[in-house]
């Protein structure tokens, strides 16, 4: 399975934009990344998913490098509510989970 | 609302009785699989299914069964649970399980075994 290196904690204060860092560069060409993020006591969450071109939502944006061996999940204004572990993750066919981000955001 | 029910959230059991956790997903997906996290080894996969009879064995499947007779369903069966099955229990559902489809997970089971 292709591996994902992630920093183990970020810190961030609240209401300013936060960007999380992913190297993957052993990802194939039919790898998908996505993003989950988990906050305390409860499921993963999907958080944003793409494959070559950066991507959008109402939740976060998605760069991916030109070469793919690296993505960076942006949040663009952080809040408390966003203090939780980020997970980057190659998709082929199953989720493979890592350690993670733990994101933390003080006020 | 689409979401994935699990139940229940959370269980104390004895060792050797059998248990069984639901997951429920309202979505028509085709892909479910479940995980269990414990503390500095992360979220590891034991079962999951491609769909209605297709089981597969994840990362950690000993000490566990599953099934899949209905779409909606997947049930994980503990037949003779251990302490070292301590852990919390997360089901997921997608749509299938290629890259481009998001993944759906329950609230979780925290389940005890003394």
């Amino acid at each position: 399975d292709a591996k994902t290196t992630q920093p183990n904690s970020m810190e961030s204060n609240e209401e300013e934009p936060v960007h999380l860092p992913c190297n993957h560069s052993t990802i194939s060409g039919t790898d998908y990344i996505h993003w989950y993020r988990q906050l305390p006591s409860q499921g993963p969450e999907y958080v944003i998913h793409g494959l070559t071109s950066n991507v959008n939502n109402r939740m976060a944006s998605l760069a991916i490098a030109e070469d793919r061996k690296s993505s960076t999940l942006i949040l663009h204004r952080a809040t408390l509510r966003d203090a939780a572990v980020y997970y980057c993750i190659l998709l082929r066919e199953e989720l493979n989970f890592g350690k993670g981000t733990s994101l933390l955001v003080t006020p | 609302e689409a979401q994935v029910t699990q139940n229940p959230r959370y269980l104390i059991t004895v060792t050797g009785k059998k248990l069984t956790v639901t997951c429920s997903q309202n979505m028509n997906h085709e892909y479910m699989s479940w995980y269990r996290q414990d503390p500095g080894l992360g979220l590891r996969q034991i079962y999951y299914s491609m769909n209605v009879e297709a089981t597969d064995k994840g990362d950690v499947p000993e000490g566990y069964k599953v099934s899949r007779k209905e779409k909606r369903n997947f049930p994980l069966i503990l037949e003779s649970p251990s302490p070292n099955q301590t852990s919390l229990y997360f089901c997921a559902s997608s749509l299938s399980s290629r890259g481009q489809t998001e993944a759906f997970f329950g609230q979780g089971t925290r389940l005890t075994v003394v």
